[in-house]
């Protein structure tokens, strides 16, 4: 089956340091959402991507999807203490249903 | 925005006794919904896909017989878990995609489970 691998597992940076998570596919991939788990929550909708190359931003938060449509990353500048939590990236298994990342959990020192 | 509810938000049970869990799309309507397990400081893993009028679709390894699903109607679908046992315990989540629209999910707030 389809697997999607995502590194690093966690990450502990200082207030204002950037963070980049990164997945990758075994396979190619029609589209490749990103999502965002706060500690004992639920994941939340970040983003998704469908173009080769396709780079979006959200204020901080810079997605890029690859050329070859096989991996993404999610790259945050100077992060703050809201960005703590768990970040997924999430692939489309083709019957809607998602296949999700490892997830990088973020960790934020003040 | 599309808001997805669940219910119970936490339940712990009995080993042996059954457990349903609802997941309701509040306000649209949703053709297909998903469940999902999460173990603690583990990623989502994809349970079965529910289909609303029709036999949910398991992943391989998940027991049809032991995790009942439901979807009758566009609005919820419920999971039961049959004859919990401890190693049950875990985050159920639902999702579920606007019939007819993007393929953005919408995740259920999650239900706790702790069989004991």
């Amino acid at each position: 089956g389809q697997q999607v691998m995502q590194i690093p597992q966690y990450q502990h940076v200082q207030e204002g340091e950037d963070f980049t998570t990164y997945c990758n596919s075994s396979t190619t991939l029609s589209n490749i959402q990103w999502y965002k788990q706060r500690p004992g929550g639920h994941p939340v909708f970040l983003i998704q991507l469908v173009k080769s190359g396709e780079v979006k931003k959200q204020k901080r938060l810079t997605f890029q999807f690859g050329e070859a449509k096989k991996n993404s990353s999610l790259h945050i500048t100077a992060t703050q203490t809201t960005d703590v939590g768990t970040y997924f990236c999430a692939a489309d298994t083709g019957r809607r249903a998602l296949t999700f990342g490892s997830g990088t959990r973020l960790q934020v020192q003040p | 925005g599309a808001v997805v509810s669940q219910h119970p938000s936490r339940v712990i049970c009995k080993s042996g006794t059954s457990v349903k869990i609802e997941c309701r799309s509040l306000d649209f309507q949703a053709t297909t919904m998903f469940w999902y397990r999460q173990f603690p400081k583990q990623s989502l893993m994809l349970m079965a896909t529910s289909n609303e009028g029709s036999k949910a679709t398991y992943e391989q390894g998940v027991e049809k017989d032991k995790f009942l699903i439901n979807h009758a109607s566009l609005t919820l679908s419920t999971l039961t878990v049959t004859s919990a046992h401890p190693e049950d315990s875990s985050f159920y989540i639902c999702s579920a995609s606007v019939a007819g629209g993007p393929d953005t999910q919408y995740f259920g707030p999650g239900t706790r489970l702790t069989v004991l």
